[in-house]
């Protein structure tokens, strides 16, 4: 069974600039989550999706949006990009639950801002 | 509002003996806990979960981990550590008593540098 996939792994913008980035989960799982990476704040929940709805959001700022095709497959964008938005960001996917199942991670797209 | 502190930023262990990464978690109902693994250049790989019943859970790659209700601790360990245990460890909780869906509270990480 093929894991989750990230693309692009990595991607160099400057500020201002706008970014999409996308995200297929495994084959069946319907609930996408991103987190956002970084040495100075860990690791940091951006927003969940499931059934093309979002589910629930975390602390960040309007700049950062997602959403979520029929066939689950999930982007997220950056817009007016920030020195402080360079981070590994992450997708997850698991099947819809109470939060028990246990959420596979992709690789991350690796996002540098200059 | 739920969180969860790992306290040490590193742990050292010699190669074969035991290791121990600490946890402690804070959530308003009850938990749902977790450790992943991270590579270099890698995403997140799952090891083992806590959801209920059976206070020790055995997980991937010898781990396992002990959950402590009183203590609120779900410290992981292993009996002899590898080298290839090298890694960044992430414990996670998740309170099944709210309604956060999937969202996962990450502590900030315990880098283990097992050697020879």
């Amino acid at each position: 069974k093929a894991g989750v996939t990230q693309t692009p792994r990595y991607l160099i913008k400057t500020r201002g600039q706008q970014v999409t980035l996308s995200c297929s989960p495994i084959s069946g799982h319907r609930s996408v989550s991103w987190y956002q990476q970084t040495p100075g704040q860990g690791l940091q929940f951006l927003f969940e999706y499931f059934s093309e709805t979002q589910r629930n959001k975390g602390n960040f700022p309007g700049r950062f949006s997602g959403r979520q095709f029929s066939n689950s497959r999930s982007e997220m964008n950056v817009s007016t990009l920030e020195l402080g938005d360079s981070a590994l960001y992450l997708c997850a996917s698991s099947f819809p639950s109470g939060g028990y199942n246990e959420q596979f991670f992709g690789p991350g797209t690796r996002l540098t801002v200059l | 509002a739920q969180s969860v502190a790992q306290p040490e930023d590193q742990v050292n262990v010699a190669e074969g003996n035991p290791l121990t990464v600490k946890c402690t978690y804070s959530v308003s109902g009850n938990p749902y806990l977790f450790w992943y693994v991270q590579y270099p250049n890698r995403g997140l790989q799952f090891l083992l979960k806590y959801i209920t019943g059976d206070n020790l859970v055995k997980g991937s790659y010898g781990f396992e981990a002990e959950f402590n209700k009183s203590q609120t601790s779900f410290h992981l360990k292993k009996p002899s550590a590898l080298v290839s245990d090298s890694a960044l460890y992430f414990c996670a909780v998740r309170d099944w008593s709210d309604n956060a869906g999937n969202m996962l509270t990450f502590g900030g990480g315990t880098r283990l540098m097992v050697k020879p």
